[in-house]
């Protein structure tokens, strides 16, 4: 059985500055896939990040990066130069390839101060 | 334009009565979720499909129905058994097992 844990409830980040968002996870599968989502206070779910479990590089899309730890069974993700429009909340998620089944961890709730 | 649609955004229903929840899709995925979102919370799997005429149950099935009878068509049943069904439910599907959902705007339900 997949299990995403997110451990931090909420967090508080000065604009510009950088953020990580942790995500642990548990799973036999030895392939698999990571997922972040981000959620705004409007209920949208917007996909911001993919990692395969045997990709070798970390994930990037523009200020969002993936901080992919297999051993440890981590999926961090890096939020770079924040901005206001960054406050929402963040969701980690995981999928086994041989099952379309997708689980989600809590979310963390990220508020950008000025 | 591509896409899910979720009908209605909101959903206001009497304590006992059935209610369905719409989720239609146009992006040809074979796969389509529902989950539920209490305030503040995570997103909970209801049911998942991977193909027509078939579907799985998700850790929180109970008191909720579904089918699947069209690829482009999920709808999801709150029936009178579900304890407490007023939350966000929201939509979602994929084309394939590692690739990224597409979510619906979700529909807000509050039963009364």
């Amino acid at each position: 059985a997949q299990k995403i844990t997110q451990t931090q409830p909420g967090m508080f980040v000065q604009e510009k500055e950088a953020v990580t968002l942790d995500c642990t996870y548990d799973t036999s599968d030895q392939s698999y896939g990571l997922f972040w989502y981000k959620q705004p206070s409007s209920g949208e779910m917007i996909f911001l990040i993919y990692q395969g479990s045997y990709d070798e590089q970390n994930a990037t899309e523009g200020r969002y990066s993936l901080n992919f730890q297999k051993a440890r069974k981590s999926a961090n993700l890096v939020i770079s130069a924040s901005q206001l429009g960054d406050s929402a909340m963040y969701f980690c998620a995981m999928s086994a390839p041989n099952d379309y089944k997708l689980s989600f961890g809590a979310g963390t709730t990220v508020t950008v101060r000025a | 334009d591509g896409g899910i649609t979720q009908s209605p955004k909101y959903l206001f229903r009497k304590e006992g009565q059935n209610v369905t929840l719409s989720c239609e899709q146009n992006l040809n995925h074979d796969a389509m979720y529902w989950y539920r979102q209490d305030p503040g919370q995570g997103l909970r799997l209801i049911y998942y499909s991977q193909i027509v005429n078939d579907f799985q149950k998700g850790d929180i099935a109970e008191g909720y129905s579904v089918s699947r009878e069209k690829k482009e068509s999920f709808p999801l049943t709150v029936t009178s058994a579900q304890k407490n069904p007023t939350a966000f439910y929201l939509c979602a599907s994929k084309d394939r097992p590692n690739t990224e959902a597409f979510f619906g705007q979700g529909t807000r339900l509050t039963v009364v």
